[in-house]
């Protein structure tokens, strides 16, 4: 069964110090794996997905199959990094999202 | 465009009764699917909406069950609340069913007491 799991509740950091978002999944195919943040007070919305290779705001991710995980960095965090962040995964026919319980990362100045 | 809409935002329901959740899709998406989010978790797929029929389907029960309109709109419904039902659900819309495009409304807080 597809399981994503996101062993942090919670990670604070100060202000320019590098960051790292842990997510592990299970899957025995080739899943696709997405990075969504929620700021506070605003909706759930796509951060970066795997297939694209991208850095956006600074944040990038390597799925790595051997590991099975998707962990999302960021060499210098902001504060206004600060969010909830969920690692998902998509597979089979790709129309569905499986979510981690996801990490609030808190950027402290 | 006011992108996808949800309706009410917060809702409070006693244990046993029914509820129902409205969604407007995103100008231009086809397709809604419906995610239920409970405190401290990350959502979880319910069901999705395509051309007016529900096309796959999570691991909740017969108590929840949708609808599409041919606006595309959406409507879950969830019969004989409990307490356990209260969740924040999101509704997230796209063009297609790939989950990719998904654009997520800010969602409809339920509390059953």
């Amino acid at each position: 069964a597809q399981r994503v799991t996101q062993p942090e509740k919670l990670l604070s950091v100060f202000k320019g110090a590098p960051v790292e978002l842990k997510c592990n999944y299970s899957y025995s195919g080739s899943p696709e794996l997405f990075w969504y943040v929620q700021y506070s007070r605003q909706r759930l919305q796509l951060l970066l997905r795997h297939i694209s290779r991208e850095s956006i705001k600074g944040f990038t991710a390597d799925l790595n199959k051997g590991e099975t995980s998707f962990h999302l960095k960021k060499p210098f965090a902001q504060e206004e990094d600060s969010a909830m962040y969920y690692c998902a995964l998509s597979a089979g026919n790709f129309n569905k999202f499986y979510f981690g319980s996801g990490t609030k990362l808190n950027v402290k100045p | 465009d006011a992108g996808v809409t949800q309706s009410p935002t917060h809702l409070i329901k006693t244990r046993g009764q029914q509820v129902t959740l409205r969604c407007s899709p995103k100008s231009g998406h086809d397709t809604v699917s419906w995610y239920q989010q409970a405190l401290g978790q990350g959502p979880q797929f319910i069901f999705q909406y395509y051309e007016e029929e529900e096309r796959q389907r999570g691991n909740f029960p017969d108590r929840f069950s949708g609808h599409q309109f041919p606006n595309y709109s959406s409507e879950l419904n969830v019969n004989a609340l409990l307490l356990g039902d209260s969740a924040l659900y999101l509704c997230a819309s796209s063009r297609g069913q790939g989950a990719r495009g998904y654009t997520f409304g800010s969602g409809t807080r339920l509390t059953v007491v």
